[in-house]
């Protein structure tokens, strides 16, 4: 399978405890994306990462939330102390080029998702 | 606030109907609009629209964007069972890499 995975696919967790998911992109794709799913909602933008370099964030990115791609490749999403709001489904998306190339077919690749449910 | 507003939120056809889905989009320094397939997971993308009055077609879906109005309709002819899913509609803004999604529009295509 060459497209985005994602690590686990569903997570349960008690309210306090932390919990990192893990995204490996498409392996020529230099931009990783994370967005945050809740139900009945549309996808919403929580951080970019050109290579390793954390580009754009998210004010939804509040503190209890960190994300790395340490060596350009695998990213990661840490919640600390996680609270019952953070149930959601946390998707990955990568891609070559920036949103803005023009291309017939452009559209990020996403991940299947890691659905988090903190009771 | 940047905005993107999709409807309607739920559509139930019937196979072989057509359908339109519609989104509109309060958004500054707007670039493109996205359409995105979700069915259980992963966002599965359809088309990207630049230009206005310019058609994107793929099989039986097409898809039109009004800059000027400020919205784009997402065209399913002869539908399937196989088309139940969720509809999404984003828009990419200059000077970020984020998209801003819209709710969706659920459609289910009963047989």
């Amino acid at each position: 399978d060459t497209g985005v995975s994602q690590d686990p696919r569903h997570k349960i967790t008690k309210r306090g405890q932390n919990v990192t998911f893990r995204c490996d992109p498409i392996s020529e794709h230099n931009r990783l994306y994370w967005y945050r799913q809740t139900l009945g909602q549309g996808p919403e933008f929580l951080t970019y990462f050109q290579n390793e370099a954390q580009l754009e964030k998210s004010r939804l990115l509040s503190d209890r939330f960190s994300a790395e791609r340490p060596k350009g490749s695998f990213s990661t999403l840490e919640i600390q102390r996680t609270e019952q709001g953070d149930s959601a489904m946390y998707l990955c998306a990568s891609s070559t080029r920036p949103l803005g190339a023009s291309a017939p077919n452009y559209g990020y690749t996403f991940g299947s998702g890691t659905r988090l449910t903190v009771v | 606030e940047d905005k993107v507003v999709q409807s309607p939120l739920s559509l139930v056809v019937h196979e072989g109907d057509t359908v339109t889905l519609n989104c509109s989009y309060e958004v500054t320094n707007f670039r493109s609009l996205l359409w995105y397939k979700q069915e259980k997971k992963a966002p599965t993308f359809l088309f990207m629209l630049t230009s206005s009055g310019i058609e994107k077609k793929s099989g039986r879906l097409s898809s039109i964007l009004d800059k000027k109005e400020l919205f784009s309709i997402l065209n399913i002819t002869a539908t399937q069972t196989g088309d139940s899913a969720v509809y999404l509609c984003a828009v990419y803004q200059g000077g970020s890499e984020k998209l801003v999604f819209g709710k969706g529009t659920k459609l289910t295509v009963n047989p």
